[in-house]
């Protein structure tokens, strides 16, 4: 099983609030990833790091920010949330793998937070 | 814009018998396809990494196949048991990306019925 958690796992919250979602592995990863999901829709990229002091946003836009101070820490803040904000957040981390002679990625799932911005 | 079509999108299957989905993917710019299993209130857990054409995995009564010409992948499921409910993801990492970031797809959710 995977060692990387997300707290919280729910997030009921009120408009203008801000928040932190954490994320933590240990399993010594250099990349890890944030997802954004809605019911019934694809998992969007929104933001990953390569390691410590690197970030870069993802495929979808986000106004959320991330850092990456420590390799197994990967924190996740919204300055002024909005119902908009209202999703699954699905934190991650890979490792590289090699199948057949051919290098490849395996990632490792949080649980993911659900929040709801009211 | 590279995307990835899972179907169908939900799928009810009676105890007991065996089901299968598919995901379709670009088949011009392949690397390589990942299929994840996902149960509600858990984490994503990975079944199946599949690089090369006609490859077949096999994890218990769980299989898939890769057509990388056509751009499709198929998983099986044998004898489906209340326990294989959960949403079953795929994604693809494009031949293009050397940071081999996956493309997912919206899944396909899967429900057994004792």
């Amino acid at each position: 099983e995977a060692d990387i958690y997300q707290t919280p796992r729910y997030l009921v919250i009120g408009t203008g609030k801000k928040i932190t979602l954490e994320c933590s592995q240990t399993m010594g990863h250099d990349k890890m990833y944030w997802y954004q999901q809605d019911p019934g829709m694809e998992l969007h990229l929104i933001h990953y790091s390569y390691g410590v002091n690197s970030t870069e946003k993802g495929d979808l836009s986000s106004e959320s920010t991330v850092s990456r101070i420590r390799t197994e820490h990967f924190p996740l803040t919204l300055e002024s949330a909005r119902p908009s904000h209202t999703s699954q957040y699905l934190c991650a981390s890979s490792e590289y793998i090699t199948l057949a002679g051919v290098p490849s990625v395996e990632q490792y799932f949080g649980p993911g937070t659900r929040l709801t911005v009211t | 814009i590279l995307n990835v079509e899972q179907s169908p999108q939900s799928l009810h299957v009676q105890e007991g018998d065996s089901t299968n989905f598919t995901c379709s993917f670009p088949s011009s710019n392949f690397y390589a396809l990942h299929w994840y299993r996902w149960e509600t209130a858990k984490s994503p857990e990975a079944l199946f990494v599949m690089t090369l054409n006609g490859d077949e995995k096999k994890k218990g009564r769980i299989s898939a196949t890769l057509n990388t010409k056509e751009g499709y992948s198929y998983l099986y499921i044998k004898g489906s048991q209340p326990e294989d409910s959960a949403t079953y993801l795929c994604a693809f990492i494009p031949g293009s990306d050397s940071n081999y970031q996956l493309i997912w797809g919206a899944g396909t959710k899967l429900i057994i019925k004792p």
